[in-house]
């Protein structure tokens, strides 16, 4: 089955540049889409494809894809932004099933 | 203002039975696709099912042949009846509404764009 690899943890101080990777062989021909989970919270949308932001999100969330990898970035990281946040495709298979990476714990301190 | 309310988590017993419950407002359920999304205490989201708008269903292989997503379109509802229920199964339940995208005209992702606060699935003895 398909999987998107991210790296359990990141931490940054206030203010730094925080980048989470999030690699699958499916991501050079599909999306990538972002989802942050603050603890005792349902999930919240944050990137689509690839890199667009919903509205209300802070302009200081990005994303880009290059390749098998996938990025989110946020630019200036605050403290508020420390969360749980998952990478999410579809399969590639064909099979219509949804797959989220498992997840990177944001530190920010 | 879109809201999606889960309800009917609760304790139960290996082998025993739940329907989870997904009241939708602000939106209709049955023109949208929607999807059931789960987590287990102290671990990531794990996809578990969706109903496309057209009514075609899918499973994750986890939960396939014993659970079964529906709509009800007068009620504007979604539905997981959980049967055969097993202790991996105990989790939070998110119901969710996604969004399509669409790549040359042809539906090619579908995403969760709001989520229900969840419901609580315990299973054990």
């Amino acid at each position: 089955s398909y999987e998107l690899t991210q790296p359990p943890s990141v931490s940054v101080s206030p203010g730094q540049t925080a980048r989470i990777t999030c690699s699958g062989d499916a991501l050079p021909k599909k999306y990538a889409y972002w989802y942050q989970q603050k603890s005792g919270q349902a999930p919240v949308l944050v990137i689509y494809e690839d890199s667009k932001r919903p509205s209300g999100i802070p302009e200081r969330f990005s994303g880009s894809s290059s390749g098998t990898m996938a990025t989110l970035t946020i630019s200036g990281a605050q403290v508020e932004d420390e969360a749980d946040y998952y990478c999410y495709s579809t399969d590639s298979s064909g099979n219509h099933r949804g797959v989220f990476g498992g997840g990177t714990k944001l530190t920010v301190l | 203002e879109v809201q999606l309310v889960e309800s009917g988590g609760g304790l139960v017993q290996p082998g025993g039975s739940l329907r989870l419950s997904c009241v939708a407002s602000g939106f209709t359920v049955s023109s949208n696709y929607m999807s059931w999304v789960r987590q287990a205490p102290g671990k990531g989201l794990e996809w578990v099912s969706v109903i496309y708008s057209g009514g075609s269903t899918y499973y994750a292989d986890s939960v396939t042949g014993r659970f079964t997503i529906s709509r009800d379109n007068s009620k504007n509802t979604l539905y997981l009846q959980m049967n055969s229920l097993r202790a991996e199964d105990t989790a939070v339940y998110y119901c969710a509404r996604d969004l399509v995208t669409m790549v040359r005209g042809l539906p090619a992702h579908y995403y969760m764009d709001v989520c229900g606060k969840g419901t609580t699935v315990t299973v054990s003895s």
